[in-house]
């Protein structure tokens, strides 16, 4: 079936530092595939997506990029701030109206 | 704009005891989700409605769980009884139209459930 795997947190990094956090997916035929963010005490919300091979969704500074021939959807950032602590959740959507999520990476930044 | 409203915020019940979430989604919004999420993980799908029609819920577990979305907005989701294993956050989500057609999901809070 369809998945989702992430790297395993948690990211500790400093402000300013770069930052990627790995995700790869297996899926048949075309999936969209989403980047969520989970902030200290609040819901999950989108941070970015796309749709097809080679788009690329960015959003606050985040990127990620469909990779089709790697099955993978990195995202990256090149200077992280105190306030992107948070647990970042790779997903993907086939076509049904299920989202199938990676099991999230805690990234804390700190000054 | 209000986002999605989940109530209560953290449930303690002893195991057997029956419990309730409630869901109120983004005005306008006609799919609702509700979903399961256990420590360290990701969220799992447990029931998608469009407007009051149930229309997948493969992944509930039928014996002790119920959902109901009356009038096509709020929802409820029941536990009866919990068990130790029940113990996880339950996520409500809301979307426009179906994620199919790439609509963006808006998740609540969650409700943080204890079974002791």
């Amino acid at each position: 079936g369809n998945s989702v795997t992430q790297m395993e947190g948690p990211v500790t990094l400093s402000e300013e530092a770069f930052l990627t956090i790995n995700c790869t997916y297996t899926a048949t035929g075309y999936p969209s595939l989403f980047w969520y963010v989970q902030y200290p005490g609040e819901g999950l919300q989108l941070l970015l997506k796309a749709t097809k091979a080679d788009d690329k969704g960015s959003n606050k500074g985040f990127e990620a990029t469909y990779r089709k021939e790697t099955t993978s959807f990195h995202l990256e950032k090149g200077s992280v701030q105190v306030s992107d602590s948070a647990v970042y959740f790779c997903a993907l959507s086939d076509n049904t109206d299920k989202l199938i999520f990676g099991t999230g990476t805690r990234l804390q930044v700190f000054p | 704009e209000a986002g999605v409203v989940q109530s209560p915020r953290y449930k303690i019940i002893e195991k057997k005891q029956p419990v309730a979430f409630w869901c109120n989604p983004i005005s306008g919004h006609n799919t609702l989700y509700w979903y399961l999420q256990n420590l360290g993980q990701g969220p799992e799908l447990l029931i998608r409605y469009e407007n009051e029609e149930a229309v997948d819920d493969s992944q509930l577990p039928k014996d002790r769980f119920s959902a109901e979305r009356l009038k096509g907005v709020d929802s409820t989701l029941k536990i009866q009884p919990a068990e130790l294993g029940d113990s996880a956050v339950y996520l409500c989500a809301s979307s426009l139209v179906p994620t199919r057609a790439l609509e963006t999901q808006y998740f609540g809070p969650g409700t943080r459930l204890l079974v002791l």
